[in-house]
Protein backbone atom coordinates (compact mmCIF):
# COMPACT_ATOMS: atom_id res chain seq x y z
CA UNK A 1 0.00 0.00 0.00
CA UNK A 2 0.90 3.49 -1.35
CA UNK A 3 1.82 5.47 1.88
CA UNK A 4 1.39 9.18 2.45
CA UNK A 5 3.16 11.27 -0.58
CA UNK A 6 4.78 14.27 -0.06
CA UNK A 7 6.54 16.84 -3.00
CA UNK A 8 8.44 18.33 -3.57
CA UNK A 9 11.39 16.74 -1.27
CA UNK A 10 13.16 19.55 -1.32
CA UNK A 11 12.76 23.05 -2.23
CA UNK A 12 14.48 26.37 -2.32
CA UNK A 13 13.26 29.51 -3.03
CA UNK A 14 13.95 33.24 -2.32
CA UNK A 15 12.14 34.99 0.51
CA UNK A 16 8.73 36.55 -0.76
CA UNK A 17 8.29 33.90 -2.77
CA UNK A 18 5.32 32.00 -2.39
CA UNK A 19 5.64 28.63 -1.53
CA UNK A 20 3.24 25.67 -2.15
CA UNK A 21 3.67 22.32 -0.31
CA UNK A 22 1.58 19.14 -1.24
CA UNK A 23 0.50 16.09 0.62
CA UNK A 24 -1.56 12.92 -0.54
CA UNK A 25 -2.84 10.80 2.41
CA UNK A 26 -2.87 7.17 2.40
CA UNK A 27 -6.60 5.99 0.78
CA UNK A 28 -9.06 6.07 3.54
CA UNK A 29 -7.75 7.72 5.99
CA UNK A 30 -10.03 10.62 7.37
CA UNK A 31 -7.39 12.77 9.29
CA UNK A 32 -4.47 15.01 7.93
CA UNK A 33 -1.98 16.31 9.59
CA UNK A 34 0.70 19.20 9.11
CA UNK A 35 3.41 19.55 10.80
CA UNK A 36 6.61 21.82 11.16
CA UNK A 37 10.15 20.53 12.48
CA UNK A 38 12.90 22.64 13.47
CA UNK A 39 15.56 22.08 15.62
CA UNK A 40 15.03 25.00 18.13
CA UNK A 41 10.80 23.86 18.41
CA UNK A 42 10.96 20.46 17.33
CA UNK A 43 7.75 18.62 15.92
CA UNK A 44 4.82 21.18 15.96
CA UNK A 45 1.34 20.70 15.06
CA UNK A 46 0.05 23.78 12.29
CA UNK A 47 -3.15 22.41 11.39
CA UNK A 48 -5.16 19.03 10.84
CA UNK A 49 -8.48 18.02 8.78
CA UNK A 50 -10.90 16.12 9.20
CA UNK A 51 -12.91 14.57 6.35
CA UNK A 52 -11.51 17.46 4.47
CA UNK A 53 -12.78 20.32 7.08
CA UNK A 54 -10.30 22.08 8.94
CA UNK A 55 -10.65 21.18 12.86
CA UNK A 56 -7.65 22.63 14.14
CA UNK A 57 -5.21 25.49 12.96
CA UNK A 58 -3.79 26.61 16.50
CA UNK A 59 -0.70 26.02 15.75
CA UNK A 60 -0.28 28.15 12.28
CA UNK A 61 2.14 30.66 13.10
CA UNK A 62 0.45 33.52 11.31
CA UNK A 63 -1.61 35.06 8.11
CA UNK A 64 1.26 34.14 5.93
CA UNK A 65 0.70 30.42 6.18
CA UNK A 66 -2.88 28.61 4.89
CA UNK A 67 -3.74 25.21 4.23
CA UNK A 68 -6.93 23.02 2.08
CA UNK A 69 -7.72 19.94 1.64
CA UNK A 70 -10.03 20.16 -1.51
CA UNK A 71 -10.59 16.40 -1.62
CA UNK A 72 -9.71 13.39 0.63
CA UNK A 73 -6.49 12.54 -1.49
CA UNK A 74 -4.92 16.01 -1.67
CA UNK A 75 -4.17 18.39 0.77
CA UNK A 76 -1.51 21.80 0.01
CA UNK A 77 0.23 23.89 2.85
CA UNK A 78 0.72 27.44 1.46
CA UNK A 79 3.40 30.23 2.65
CA UNK A 80 3.02 33.68 1.45
CA UNK A 81 5.28 35.67 1.07
CA UNK A 82 7.88 33.13 2.40
CA UNK A 83 10.62 34.30 5.10
CA UNK A 84 14.06 32.86 5.63
CA UNK A 85 13.08 31.97 9.49
CA UNK A 86 9.82 29.27 7.82
CA UNK A 87 13.10 27.32 7.05
CA UNK A 88 12.18 23.69 8.52
CA UNK A 89 10.88 20.13 7.77
CA UNK A 90 7.40 19.89 6.57
CA UNK A 91 5.64 17.08 7.35
CA UNK A 92 2.49 15.31 6.21
CA UNK A 93 0.60 12.69 7.93
CA UNK A 94 -2.45 10.74 8.00
CA UNK A 95 -4.60 8.40 9.82
CA UNK A 96 -7.95 6.88 10.34
CA UNK A 97 -10.72 7.00 12.94
CA UNK A 98 -10.18 7.84 16.27
CA UNK A 99 -7.43 9.11 18.49
CA UNK A 100 -6.25 5.45 19.04
CA UNK A 101 -4.84 4.66 15.17
CA UNK A 102 -1.57 5.96 14.79
CA UNK A 103 -0.49 8.75 12.68
CA UNK A 104 1.59 7.30 9.72
CA UNK A 105 3.57 10.38 7.60
CA UNK A 106 5.36 11.01 4.62
CA UNK A 107 9.14 11.55 3.92
CA UNK A 108 8.49 15.41 4.56
CA UNK A 109 9.48 18.60 2.45
CA UNK A 110 12.83 20.22 3.31
CA UNK A 111 12.18 23.79 2.83
CA UNK A 112 14.71 26.59 2.69
CA UNK A 113 14.26 29.94 2.25
CA UNK A 114 17.17 32.04 1.42
CA UNK B 1 -1.67 19.97 29.24
CA UNK B 2 0.17 17.25 28.51
CA UNK B 3 3.84 16.75 28.36
CA UNK B 4 6.15 14.08 27.29
CA UNK B 5 10.07 14.44 28.30
CA UNK B 6 12.68 12.27 26.77
CA UNK B 7 15.24 13.72 28.94
CA UNK B 8 18.07 11.94 27.25
CA UNK B 9 19.54 14.02 24.33
CA UNK B 10 21.93 11.65 22.92
CA UNK B 11 22.80 7.99 23.88
CA UNK B 12 25.89 6.33 21.93
CA UNK B 13 26.53 2.64 22.00
CA UNK B 14 28.82 0.34 20.81
CA UNK B 15 27.37 -2.07 18.70
CA UNK B 16 25.47 -5.48 20.32
CA UNK B 17 24.95 -3.80 23.29
CA UNK B 18 22.32 -3.36 25.04
CA UNK B 19 20.01 0.43 25.42
CA UNK B 20 17.24 1.73 26.95
CA UNK B 21 15.27 5.29 25.86
CA UNK B 22 13.17 6.84 28.62
CA UNK B 23 10.16 8.61 28.07
CA UNK B 24 8.21 10.12 30.38
CA UNK B 25 5.00 11.93 30.07
CA UNK B 26 2.03 14.18 31.87
CA UNK B 27 -1.67 14.12 31.50
CA UNK B 28 -4.51 14.26 33.91
CA UNK B 29 -6.71 12.40 31.39
CA UNK B 30 -7.25 8.69 32.27
CA UNK B 31 -7.61 7.82 28.52
CA UNK B 32 -4.85 7.84 26.38
CA UNK B 33 -2.47 6.58 23.76
CA UNK B 34 0.98 6.61 23.56
CA UNK B 35 3.46 6.27 20.83
CA UNK B 36 7.36 5.68 20.01
CA UNK B 37 8.05 7.32 16.45
CA UNK B 38 11.60 6.68 14.97
CA UNK B 39 13.32 9.11 12.29
CA UNK B 40 16.33 7.97 10.77
CA UNK B 41 18.92 9.80 9.30
CA UNK B 42 17.04 9.79 5.76
CA UNK B 43 14.28 12.44 7.77
CA UNK B 44 10.80 10.09 7.64
CA UNK B 45 9.33 9.51 10.72
CA UNK B 46 8.11 5.58 11.38
CA UNK B 47 5.33 4.46 13.76
CA UNK B 48 6.60 1.93 15.53
CA UNK B 49 4.34 0.90 18.43
CA UNK B 50 0.78 2.50 20.21
CA UNK B 51 0.04 1.25 23.57
CA UNK B 52 -3.26 2.31 25.76
CA UNK B 53 -3.48 3.64 29.16
CA UNK B 54 -6.07 0.43 29.92
CA UNK B 55 -3.08 -2.17 28.95
CA UNK B 56 0.05 -2.37 30.76
CA UNK B 57 1.70 -5.48 29.65
CA UNK B 58 4.98 -5.07 28.28
CA UNK B 59 5.45 -5.39 24.55
CA UNK B 60 8.10 -7.27 22.51
CA UNK B 61 8.68 -7.29 19.07
CA UNK B 62 12.22 -8.78 17.50
CA UNK B 63 15.26 -6.85 19.34
CA UNK B 64 12.35 -3.63 20.40
CA UNK B 65 10.76 -3.91 23.77
CA UNK B 66 8.78 -1.64 25.61
CA UNK B 67 7.44 -0.61 29.62
CA UNK B 68 4.75 0.75 29.87
CA UNK B 69 4.49 1.61 33.78
CA UNK B 70 1.29 3.97 34.80
CA UNK B 71 2.86 4.51 38.59
CA UNK B 72 5.46 6.13 37.09
CA UNK B 73 4.35 7.73 33.81
CA UNK B 74 6.88 6.13 31.79
CA UNK B 75 7.16 4.43 28.80
CA UNK B 76 10.31 3.33 28.02
CA UNK B 77 12.05 1.86 24.68
CA UNK B 78 14.84 -0.97 25.39
CA UNK B 79 16.50 -2.07 21.35
CA UNK B 80 18.44 -5.42 22.49
CA UNK B 81 21.81 -6.39 20.63
CA UNK B 82 21.62 -2.81 18.75
CA UNK B 83 22.79 -2.54 15.44
CA UNK B 84 24.33 0.60 13.20
CA UNK B 85 20.50 0.73 11.59
CA UNK B 86 19.29 1.34 14.60
CA UNK B 87 21.10 4.93 14.81
CA UNK B 88 18.31 7.52 14.41
CA UNK B 89 16.30 9.80 16.52
CA UNK B 90 13.36 8.32 18.16
CA UNK B 91 10.28 9.93 19.78
CA UNK B 92 8.04 9.23 22.12
CA UNK B 93 4.24 10.95 21.62
CA UNK B 94 1.37 10.95 23.66
CA UNK B 95 -2.20 11.68 22.78
CA UNK B 96 -5.58 11.86 24.79
CA UNK B 97 -9.05 10.95 24.12
CA UNK B 98 -11.21 14.58 24.18
CA UNK B 99 -8.18 16.18 22.85
CA UNK B 100 -8.65 15.65 19.12
CA UNK B 101 -6.09 14.27 17.49
CA UNK B 102 -3.60 16.12 18.55
CA UNK B 103 -0.30 14.83 19.15
CA UNK B 104 2.36 15.87 22.22
CA UNK B 105 5.86 14.42 20.99
CA UNK B 106 8.89 14.76 22.87
CA UNK B 107 12.01 16.68 22.00
CA UNK B 108 13.39 12.94 21.48
CA UNK B 109 16.65 10.83 21.81
CA UNK B 110 19.36 10.64 19.17
CA UNK B 111 20.72 7.27 19.36
CA UNK B 112 24.41 6.51 18.12
CA UNK B 113 25.31 3.14 17.05
CA UNK B 114 28.67 2.19 16.42
CA UNK B 115 30.94 -0.39 15.52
Amino acid sequence: DAGVIQSPRHEVTEMGQEVTLRCKPISGHDYLFWYRQTMMRGLELLIYFNNNVPIDDSGMPEDRFSAKMPNASFSTLKIQPSEPRDSAVYFCASSQGTVNQPQHFGDGTRLSIL
Amino acid sequence: AQKVTQAQTEISVVEKEDVTLDCVYETRDTTYYLFWYKQPPSGELVFLIRRNSFDEQNEISGRYSWNFQKSTSSFNFTITASQVVDSAVYFCALIITGGGNKLTFGTGTQLKVEL
